[in-house]
């Protein structure tokens, strides 16, 4: 299981920071993904982590984003700077498999980016 | 405006057979596996079908999927109210070294 924690409100120029706590395996083996919906929008992707230290982020996010990941609390993070209201999002934590598809995904947690 | 296009929305009836399309490039369903979705509201995201064709364990065999060139479907046959739900096409996209999403179709049991 995956459940994402952090704040529910950032105010816009700071940065949005979330962790995905995960539960039932360790997070050592796979990729890890973060993605967002806006209200009434579709899904984005953000980007993968592997424990290893690897990343790989959407090109139109690369500049803000920073994921990271610590394998003794089975918990991996996601860092947006310099945010914005089109920010505002449902933000979920998915494992990634090594052929591209997020199985399972948590729970997902709102973000409003509001001042 | 996704790279990979489904209609906004599609429905049916109990009982029918709907198809969902999501068209895309040589970049992406071209060249790699797509991947479908079913979200609902509230909800955790499922995939139903990964490897252009392939359903988890657990998925019933009513959801099947196909891909032919830069385009992929997802058939939902046998429709139930519960299979009311947006869905969404996914796939890497070589040229964007990004994952996409198609803009989701928001299916209606009438």
């Amino acid at each position: 299981q995956l459940q994402e924690s952090g704040p529910g409100l950032v105010k816009p120029s700071e940065t949005l920071s979330l962790t995905c706590t995960v539960s039932g395996g360790s997070i050592s083996s796979y990729y890890w993904s973060w993605i967002r919906q806006p209200a009434g929008k579709g899904l984005e992707w953000i980007g993968r982590f592997y424990p290893s230290g690897s990343t790989h982020y959407s090109p139109s996010l690369k500049s803000r984003v920073t994921m990271s990941g610590d394998v003794s609390k089975n918990q991996f993070s996601l860092k947006l700077k310099s945010v914005t209201a089109a920010d505002t999002a449902v933000y979920y934590c998915a494992r990634m498999s090594s052929l591209g598809w997020f199985d399972p995904w948590g729970q997902g947690i709102p973000v409003t980016v509001s001042s | 405006q996704s790279v990979l296009t489904q209609p906004p929305s599609a429905s049916g009836t109990p009982g029918q057979r709907v198809t969902i399309s999501c068209s895309g490039s040589s970049s992406n369903i071209g060249s790699n596996y797509v991947y479908w979705y079913q979200h609902l509201p509230g909800t955790a995201p499922k995939v139903l079908i990964f490897k252009n064709d392939q359903r988890p364990s657990g998925v019933p065999d009513r959801f099947s999927g196909s891909k032919s060139g830069t385009s992929a479907s997802l058939a939902i046959s046998g429709l139930r109210s519960e299979d009311e739900a947006d869905y969404y096409c996914a796939g890497w996209d070589d040229s964007l070294s990004s994952v996409l999403f198609g803009g989701g179709t928001k299916l209606s049991v009438l």
